[in-house]
Parts: C-alpha cells; structure tokens; sequence
C-alpha cells in the first residue's frame, strides 16, 4: 500500500522560531518520489522540492532544509527562523514510479505567529 | 516547470447545476489529473485524463458525476454534474514535468454549491 503520514495536524510558532515538519511515506516500489507542496490561503499548490528514492542527499535552499532518511521511511523538512508568509498547510507527496500517480499526506497547518 | 491555467478560479452555484472547468498547460503532456480538496482535507486523486482515450476514474468517482474531456495534448476540462452542497470543494488540476516525476498544478477552482 502507498501512504503519506503527516503526524501533526496543526503547529502554530512565534516568528524567528524554526519549525520541523514530519513526514513518513510506506510504499513497496524501489523507485519513488518525495515531494513538498505549500498551499497559502489562496489554495494553489506550489511546488517546493522533489527527492528522488535514490539520492539521500539532504538539501537545503535558503530557510528551507529537507532531511530525507530511507531508513526511517522520513522525509522532514525544517523552515529556520520562520515568518509570517510562511503561514500555510504544507502537503508531502509520494509519487511511486509504478503507480504513476501521486499519493498526499494529510497535510500541516503551520501558523506563523508575530 | 510547466505552467498550468485553470479557470474559474472560484465560482458560486446553485444546487442541481453543472460547473466545468477548464485546465490548459503551456506544454504538450500525455497525462493530466483532476483532485479533489475538500474543506480541511487533504487532495484526492479525481482521475487521470489521457488525451486519446477514456479517462481514468478512482474509487469512488464516476464518469457521470466529473466527466472529463482532454481534446488535445495541452487542455483538459473536468465537469462537476448536478451538484450538491457535498461538492463544495477546491478541484485542482495537475500535470507532469518534463521528466515525468513531478507534478505541477493549476491555481486552484473553489466551488462553493448553495
């Protein structure tokens, strides 16, 4: 079975903390993909990362960092000192090769407070 | 990344009606997906539309409900038939990148049925 397990439903920080959000995938196929999406209030989905199965490299890109662990079936991702904007519901995605089509965790609420 | 028009971007209906909504891509791709956002939840796959064929429906979804055309390589529409305040919801569409292992989405259609 595909599934995205997104732990916290909801997280509110002050301004300037930094916020870990959590994510486990399961999926049988040895070839997948991760993703994150940020979806602000006015309900589009942007794209913020793609991880393939095979390279555990962790990223980083500005605030945003990503720690992907095949070991612990994890793909985290860190904002460090966080700000208002971005207040949002983040989405983590799996996308197994062999079920070519997207699979999406429950979704975070991270509210941003001044 | 591809760039995806989705259009209206919000609209009002009444019970009973039908509403469709238009989804262009500004590239050629075989696979296009229509989701489902319902209030405070998380995106379901709707179906996937193959241009040249039947589109694809998942569980729980049927043809006469969301028919879907995909006309050409670059342009979808999905149909929300007889609606109901039950289909109040964002309806997003997505397609692929180039490599075929990420997804990019539309802005987003929040339908509200009164």
């Amino acid at each position: 079975a595909q599934k995205v397990t997104q732990a916290q439903t909801e997280i509110s920080v002050v301004e300037k903390e930094d916020v870990t959000l959590d994510c486990v995938y399961e999926t049988r196929d040895t070839t997948y993909y991760l993703f994150w999406y940020k979806q602000p209030p006015s309900g589009e989905l942007v794209f913020l990362i793609r991880r393939n199965s095979f390279d555990e490299q962790n990223e980083i890109s500005g605030r945003y960092s990503w720690n992907f662990q095949k070991s612990t079936s994890s793909f985290n991702f860190t904002i460090t000192a966080s700000q208002v904007v971005d207040s949002a519901v983040y989405f983590c995605a799996l996308f197994p090769v062999g079920a070519q089509k997207l699979v999406f965790g429950q979704g975070t609420r991270l509210t941003i407070n001044p | 990344s591809a760039v995806i028009s989705q259009k209206p971007s919000r609209d009002i209906c009444q019970r009973g009606t039908s509403l469709t909504i238009q989804c262009q891509v500004d590239s050629q791709v075989t696979m296009m997906f229509w989701y489902r956002q319902q209030p405070g939840q998380s995106l379901t796959l709707i179906a996937t539309a193959n241009q040249g064929s039947e589109a694809t429906y998942e569980s729980g979804f049927v043809i006469d409900k969301f028919p879907i055309s995909r006309p050409n390589l670059t342009f979808s529409t999905l149909t929300v038939s007889n609606m109901s305040p039950e289909d109040s919801s964002i309806y997003l569409c997505s397609a692929p990148g180039q490599l075929n292992t990420e997804a990019f989405f539309g802005q987003g259609t929040r339908l509200t049925v009164v």
